[in-house]
C-alpha cells in the first residue's frame, strides 16, 4: 500500500509560470486535503474536498485552484505563480471527516518559485 | 476561525528525560486534539488525539492532558529516545468539521 503519492518531490518555477501538483491515495479515502507548510507558520489547508465532486476553500485559497479528478485523486494548480508561493505543499486524506479519523499525508512537494 | 498556538518552537532534551509541548486555542467551540509527529522529509502523522469529553489520555510514552476552562492542550512524551527527535504539531478542531487549524510546530531534539 503506497498511502497517499505526491508528484513531484521537487519543481523549481519561474514566476508567472503555472504548474499542477498532482495527488493520488490508494485507500480509499472520501476526504482529501491541500496544506501549504512555510517555516513558523505550521500547516494551513487550502482547499479539500469533503468527497468525489466536491471542493472548498481552506484557509488560504488564493492563488490556487483545485480538481477532484476522481475519488483517488485530487490535483492542485498554480495559475501564474509568485515567489510567495514558495512553500512545501502537502497532500492528505481521510476515510471520513477529519476529526473522527486521522489524516494521512504524502510526504510533499517542495516548490520553489523564483 | 481558530488560532491555536504552539510553545516552546524549539526543545532539547536528554535521552530518558521527560518532554513537554504546550498549545493553546481560541474557540470554545473546538472539541477535538490532535497532535501530529513529522520526521526530516516526510509528512506528519497522526501519534495521538483527545477529545474534550476527557481530561488527559495515555499511549504507552505518550500522553495528552486538556484543560477547557483555560483552553490549552499539553503533549508528555515520557522517557525519551533519540527516534522521538522530530517537529511535533497539535492541532483543533469542531469535531464533525472537515479541517484542522494547526500549531506553528515545535521541533524537539532529544540527545543521546
Amino acid at each position: 500500500n503506497a498511502g497517499v503519492t505526491q508528484t513531484p518531490k521537487f519543481q523549481v518555477l519561474k514566476t508567472g509560470q503555472s504548474m499542477t501538483l498532482q495527488c493520488a491515495q490508494d485507500m480509499n479515502h472520501n476526504s482529501m486535503y491541500w496544506y501549504r507548510q512555510d517555516p513558523g507558520m505550521g500547516l494551513r489547508l487550502i482547499y479539500y474536498s469533503a468527497s468525489e465532486g466536491t471542493t472548498d476553500k481552506g484557509e488560504v485559497p488564493n492563488g490556487y485552484n483545485v480538481s477532484r479528478l476522481n475519488k483517488r485523486e485530487f490535483s492542485l494548480r498554480l495559475e501564474s505563480a509568485a515567489p510567495s508561493q514558495t512553500s512545501v505543499y502537502f497532500c492528505a486524506s481521510t476515510l471520513g471527516r477529519v476529526t473522527n479519523q486521522p489524516q494521512h499525508f504524502g510526504d510533499g512537494t517542495r516548490l520553489s518559485i523564483l | 476561525g481558530e488560532n491555536v498556538e504552539q510553545h516552546p518552537s524549539t526543545l532539547s532534551v536528554q535521552e530518558g528525560d521527560s518532554a513537554v509541548i504546550k498549545c493553546t486555542y481560541s474557540d470554545s467551540a473546538s472539541n477535538y486534539f490532535p497532535w501530529y509527529k513529522q520526521e526530516l522529509g516526510k509528512g506528519p502523522q497522526l501519534i495521538i488525539d483527545i477529545r474534550s469529553n476527557v481530561g488527559e489520555k495515555k499511549d504507552q510514552r505518550i500522553a495528552v492532558t486538556l484543560n477547557k476552562t483555560a483552553k490549552h492542550f499539553s503533549l508528555h512524551i515520557t522517557e525519551t529516545q533519540p527516534e522521538d527527535s522530530a517537529v511535533y504539531f497539535c492541532a483543533a478542531s469542531i469535531s464533525g468539521a472537515n479541517n484542522l487549524f494547526f500549531g506553528t510546530g515545535t521541533r524537539l531534539t532529544v540527545i543521546p
